[in-house]
């Protein structure tokens, strides 16, 4: 059974700080690997979407890493602004299409 | 990115009642959705897969009896929550993936739907 475990539970920085998410999954024999944002009472918004034959992906300010081997998974947010706050949610697949999620990082940029 | 659209976006009931939420995609056509129940400051846990034209998979712990779900097109899964009572009170987010995409495209969401029973 995969299980996914996000580190750490909440993070407060000041803006303009450079941050790093991580994401950890139990069962390494996975397609993919996703990265979420959710805003207060909102769905969620899909940020990255890693490949399994990856290493990264980037999008402007926010690169995601994968290491499939050792199960982890990095969200790299630089020069960090007020409205990055927000949960970040990490998931991977289980079997052909379920798929997992963290218990998300929790993100607050002071201005 | 693709749209997933879900409606209604908040609903209040009484007790007993029977509510249906609608989860569409816009721009796409998904075989497959699924529907997910959200605790306040709680992780996302999946209830079911809803698959075109057949039966809803769920998970193990939820009531197929309760939460009812129909997939009567490619663009369209709904989840009727029956006879609710307080503790179904949630957020509920649908996902869908593009058919084309396979089983390692991309999921996008819903923008969920919170559930309030009196």
């Amino acid at each position: 059974k995969q299980e996914v475990t996000q580190i750490p539970a909440a993070l407060s920085v000041p803006e303009g700080e450079n941050l790093v998410l991580n994401c950890s999954f139990t069962d390494s024999a996975i397609y993919n690997l996703q990265w979420f944002r959710q805003d207060p009472g909102k769905g969620l918004t899909s940020l990255l979407l890693i490949q399994s034959s990856q290493r990264e992906q980037t999008s402007g300010r926010l690169n995601a890493s994968l290491d499939k081997s050792s199960g982890r998974s990095t969200l790299y947010i630089a020069a960090s602004q007020p409205g990055d706050s927000a949960t970040y949610l990490c998931a991977v697949p289980q079997g052909a299409q379920k798929l997992v999620f963290g218990q998300g990082t929790r993100l607050t940029i002071n201005p | 990115g693709a749209v997933v659209s879900q409606h209604p976006s908040w609903v209040i009931c009484k007790s007993g009642t029977s509510v249906k939420i609608e989860c569409r995609s816009l721009d796409f056509q998904a075989t497959t959705m699924f529907w997910y129940r959200q605790f306040p400051k709680q992780s996302l846990m999946l209830m079911a897969t809803s698959n075109e034209g057949s039966k809803a998979t769920y998970e193990q712990g939820v009531e197929k009896d309760k939460f009812l779900i129909n997939h009567a097109s490619l663009t369209l899964s709904t989840l009727t929550v029956t006879s609710a009572h307080p503790e179904d009170s949630s957020f509920y987010i649908c996902s869908a993936r593009d058919s084309q995409g396979g089983n390692t495209g991309e999921l996008f969401f819903g923008e969920g739907s919170r559930l309030t029973v009196l």
